[in-house]
């Protein structure tokens, strides 16, 4: 079974853009994880999605967003990149949102906003 | 938030048991106690999670304390592919179940 798939791995923006990542998850996973992960604060919950539904928040700024769709692939979006949001954002998926149920987490995308 | 409390940094030598603390004093009945970990350059990884009972799997075992307030990652071999960043979670369904990592333990193994 493939695992779970983010493109791109790597990107850079510019401060004001906005950047759309993408994830896949394990063909048969329904819920759909992303943290962001820097230096400084370590591993951040961002939002869960479960068949189309944000199912739990984050404490982040409304600039982050996200989304899913009826085949379980979900984006993420940041609108008005500030240098702050350079991170690597991970996914991770799993079967359902049963808290007993383990992620599988993707490699990642780093973004760097210059 | 759920919060647990893991040492920064521990050390070990290949081949030898080594046992990961995890203090977790505020943790309730319905917490799940999960441990991810995470290689250099790579995303998180699921090794073990329990409820109230120890568990074995073919990575690790997990032992609980009667009271449930800390736990005990146990890898019986380390080897030099174990060296990582090891996360004690607590996955809490008053906070909606999402993982919430603190800073982890840098485990660092010798040959």
């Amino acid at each position: 079974k493939a695992g779970v798939t983010q493109t791109p791995r790597y990107l850079i923006k510019t401060r004001g853009q906005q950047v759309t990542l993408s994830c896949s998850p394990i063909s048969g996973h329904r819920s759909v994880s992303w943290y962001q992960q820097t230096p400084g604060q370590g591993l951040q919950f961002l939002f869960e999605y479960f068949s189309e539904t944000q199912r739990n928040k984050g404490n982040f700024p409304g600039r982050f967003s996200g989304r899913q769709f009826s085949n379980s692939r979900s984006e993420m979006n940041v609108s008005t990149l500030e240098l702050g949001d350079s991170a690597l954002y991970l996914c991770a998926s799993s079967l359902n949102s049963d808290f007993s149920n383990e992620q599988f987490f993707g490699p990642g995308t780093r973004l760097t906003v210059l | 938030d759920a919060k647990t409390t893991q040492p920064n940094s521990m050390e070990s030598n290949e081949e030898e048991p080594v046992h990961l603390p995890c203090n977790h004093s505020t943790i309730s009945g319905t917490d799940y106690i999960h441990w991810y970990r995470q290689l250099p350059s790579q995303g998180p990884e699921y090794v073990i999670h329990g409820l109230t009972s120890n568990v074995n799997n073919r990575m690790a075992s997990l032992a609980i304390a009667e009271d449930r307030k800390s736990s005990t990652l146990i890898l019986h071999r380390a080897t030099l592919r174990d060296a990582a960043v090891y996360y004690c979670i607590l996955r809490a369904p008053i906070q909606g179940g999402k993982l919430i990592f603190g800073q982890g333990t840098e485990l660092s193994v010798k040959p």
